[in-house]
């Protein structure tokens, strides 16, 4: 089983829709889950990021991390063609003199007007 | 705000040639990471750095090295390119105390 796992996709939405990413993950040492969003021949652009369960939100965009099930989501509410673009869920640990950051292969969004 | 920055956006190379790709951040970050981008195979880790003069090996380190001479600069060194790298490389920088890493804008290599 793969550490982190993400639908690819491709998802397409009309403008204004609400979208829900997901991501399953199966190492419950994982400390930190972000979302980065990555455009066309671009580096990844971190969007959010969270320490523990529960909801995070920031403008039209929510991160939701489930500990007890390994789920985390990212909700884009009122999505404009702009947010088309692939988003990455990543999660980490760090401690005792190690590192691991792990990202799931990503999901492309378009989101058409 | 972090800003990670890369030398090159595009890059074109012969096969057999040694390239070097170079990165710096701004924010004396300890911790840089190389990693390689394909479709359908997502990010994967190359090497990493957790201070001037240390590297270590990723996923993938065959065929690739590093340096880490100032605690701003991370280059990576292919000794001699083949096609099957060609590949979009991206640096990252960790910010201190929370583990998320923040990206340069990708230099895109295509090795002939």
């Amino acid at each position: 089983q793969k550490e982190v796992e993400q639908d690819p996709g491709p998802l397409s939405v009309p403008e204004g829709a609400i979208v829900s990413l997901n991501c399953t993950y199966s190492n419950s040492a994982f400390q930190y889950f972000m979302w980065y969003r990555q455009y066309s021949r671009k580096g990844p652009e971190l969007l959010m990021y969270t320490y523990s369960s529960g909801n995070k939100e920031d403008g039209r965009f929510t991160a939701q991390v489930d500990k007890s099930s390994k789920y985390i989501s990212l909700f884009i509410r009122d999505s404009q063609p702009s947010d088309s673009a692939t988003y990455l869920c990543a999660t980490s640990y760090s401690g005792a003199g190690s590192y691991q950051l792990t990202f799931g292969k990503g999901t492309k969004l378009s989101v058409i007007p | 705000d972090v800003k990670v920055t890369q030398s090159s956006r595009y890059l074109v190379k012969r096969t057999g040639e040694k390239v070097f790709l170079e990165c710096v951040q701004d924010m004396d970050h300890e911790n840089m990471f190389w990693y390689r981008q394909d479709p359908g195979l997502g990010l994967r880790l190359i090497y990493f750095s957790y201070d001037v003069k240390m590297k270590e090996k990723g996923d993938i380190p065959e065929g690739y090295s590093v340096s880490r001479e100032k605690k701003e600069r991370f280059s990576l060194i292919l000794e001699s390119a083949s096609t099957n790298q060609t590949s979009m490389y991206l640096c990252a920088s960790i910010l201190a105390g929370t583990d998320t890493q923040y990206f340069g804008p990708g230099t895109r290599l295509t090795v002939l």
